[in-house]
């Protein structure tokens, strides 16, 4: 089965700081990549499919990259609102759809 | 309105068995390939089961192939996963969410507590 590592675990960071979140696969996933954000007590979110592909409604400074096995995450100016979990997911090998660990964000 | 609402979950002794459901409204349900994902207290998000928009496919984790049955009926609009053989470390919250690869919507979950 691919892994699935995320790093860091967690992360503070200051109000309009460029925040990045790496994720890497055991074996080559191509694009296949999503990442979501899960706020406290809510259902994760798609912000991101397809490594680069930003979902309707999902604000602009969030951002995918990498193909591959090497993935990154990018909010390019950090909200108060986008405190949450992060987590990023592979849809290449079925029949598993594996998630990350994911990443808790902070405000510093 | 895009909505999934999970129902079913309670507290059951471990080795019994326990089905939840998802109530699919406002989208073509028979469309969508449909997943469950459950996320354990405190911890991350781990993809239980995936059908097919006709189940003609369905895949496991590992954790519960053999114990856990994913099935639909397209004509209820309504998802379910039927868990037998329940063991703690089941407990979580049990999520269902539309899509293929990338799911866009999600049910409120539904708390499952395995506990004698």
């Amino acid at each position: 089965d691919i892994q699935m590592t995320q790093s860091p675990s967690s992360l503070s960071a200051s109000v309009g700081d460029r925040v990045t979140i790496t994720c890497q696969a055991s074996q080559d996933i191509s694009n296949y990549l999503n990442w979501y954000q899960q706020k406290p007590g809510k259902a994760p979110k798609l912000l991101i499919y397809d490594a680069s592909n930003l979902e309707t409604g999902v604000p602009s400074r969030f951002s995918g990259s990498g193909s591959g096995t090497d993935f990154t995450f990018t909010i390019s100016s950090l909200q108060p609102e986008d405190i949450a979990t992060y987590y990023c997911q592979q849809y290449d090998n079925l029949p598993s759809y594996t998630f990350g660990q994911g990443t808790k964000l902070e405000i510093k | 309105q895009v909505q999934l609402v999970e129902s079913g979950g309670g507290v059951v002794q471990p080795g019994r068995s326990l089905r939840l459901s998802c109530a699919a409204s406002g989208f073509t349900f028979s469309s969508y390939g449909m997943h469950w994902v459950r996320q354990a207290p405190g911890k991350g998000l781990e993809w239980v089961a995936v059908i097919w928009y006709d189940g003609s496919n369905k895949y496991y984790a590992d954790s519960v192939k053999g114990r856990f049955t994913i099935s639909r009926d397209n004509s209820k609009n309504t998802l379910y996963l039927q868990m037998n053989s329940l063991r703690a470390e089941d407990t979580a919250v049990y999520y269902c969410a539309r899509g293929g690869g990338a799911t866009t919507v999600w049910g409120q979950g539904t708390l499952v507590t395995v506990s004698s």
